[in-house]
C-alpha cells in the first residue's frame, strides 16, 4: 500500500539553527516526491519537488531535499531557520500513472528565539 | 496570477443540513482535485476531474457527497446530511495535464458541522 510517514509530529528548533524534517514513503512505482507547507489558515504551498535526476532538490526559502532511493527517503532540511518558517509541514508521494497525491501526517515546526 | 480560489473559506452549518463548496482552478488547467483534511491529519484525496469527466474517486466520498464540474471549469462539491465527522478542511487542487505534476492548492473551504 502506498504511504508516507513523517515520524516527528512536532519540532522545536532555535531560530538560526539547523533544521531537518524526516520522511519516508512506500510507493510501489517510481515516485513522484513532494514537500508542502502550510502556515496557520493558508492552503497549501508547494517547498520543492522530485520527479527525475539529481537527488539533491533546491526549493523556495532556501529548503532542500534529498532522495535516498535505498532508504526510501526524502528528508527536507534548511541551514538556518528563520521565524517565520514555524509552520506545519506535509511530505508527500506520488506518481505519474495515479493522480492523486499521497500526504503524511505532518510535521509541526515550532521556532524558539 | 489568479490562483485557485474556494468559495466560501468558511461555513458552519447544523447537522443534517446540506451544504456546497466551489472551487474555481487556474483558468488553463484541465484537471481538478477535491481533498479533505481533518485536525491534525494531512490531506486526503476524495475524487479529481478532467475537464468535465469525474475520473477517479476515493472510498472515502460516501453517497452523500457529490463533486460536479459541468463545464469543465469551476467544480462544486456537495454534501447532503452533514454530520459531525463532516467537519474538516475542504482542499481543492488543479493542474495542466501532461507538466510535471505539480498541483496548485487552493485555500480550502473549512466546515463546521454542529
Amino acid at each position: 500500500a502506498q504511504s508516507v510517514t513523517q515520524p516527528d509530529i512536532h519540532i522545536t528548533v532555535s531560530e538560526g539553527a539547523s533544521l531537518e524534517l524526516r520522511c519516508n514513503y512506500s510507493y510501489g512505482a517510481t515516485p513522484y516526491l513532494f514537500w508542502y507547507v502550510q502556515s496557520p489558515g493558508q492552503g497549501l504551498q508547494l517547498l520543492l519537488k522530485y520527479f527525475s535526476g539529481d537527488t539533491l532538490v533546491q526549493g523556495i526559502k532556501g529548503f532542500e531535499a534529498e532522495f535516498k532511493r535505498s532508504q526510501s527517503s526524502f528528508n527536507l532540511r534548511k541551514p538556518s531557520v528563520h521565524w517565520s518558517d514555524a509552520a506545519e509541514y506535509f511530505c508527500a508521494v506520488g506518481a505519474e500513472r495515479d493522480d492523486k497525491i499521497i500526504f503524511g501526517k505532518g510535521t509541526r515546526l515550532h521556532i524558539l528565539p | 496570477d489568479t490562483g485557485v480560489s474556494q468559495d466560501p473559506r468558511h461555513k458552519i452549518t447544523k447537522r443534517g443540513q446540506n451544504v456546497t463548496f466551489r472551487c474555481d482552478p487556474i483558468s488553463e488547467h484541465n484537471r481538478l482535485y477535491w481533498y479533505r483534511q481533518t485536525l491534525g491529519q494531512g490531506p486526503e484525496f476524495l475524487t479529481y476531474f478532467q475537464n468535465e469527466a469525474q475520473l477517479e474517486k476515493s472510498r472515502l466520498l460516501s453517497d452523500r457527497f457529490s463533486a460536479e464540474r459541468p463545464k469543465g471549469s469551476f467544480s462544486t462539491l456537495e454534501i447532503q446530511r452533514t454530520e459531525q465527522g463532516d467537519s474538516a478542511m475542504y482542499l481543492c487542487a488543479s493542474r495542466q495535464a501532461g507538466e510535471q505534476y505539480e498541483q496548485y492548492f487552493g485555500p480550502g473551504t473549512r466546515l463546521t458541522v454542529t
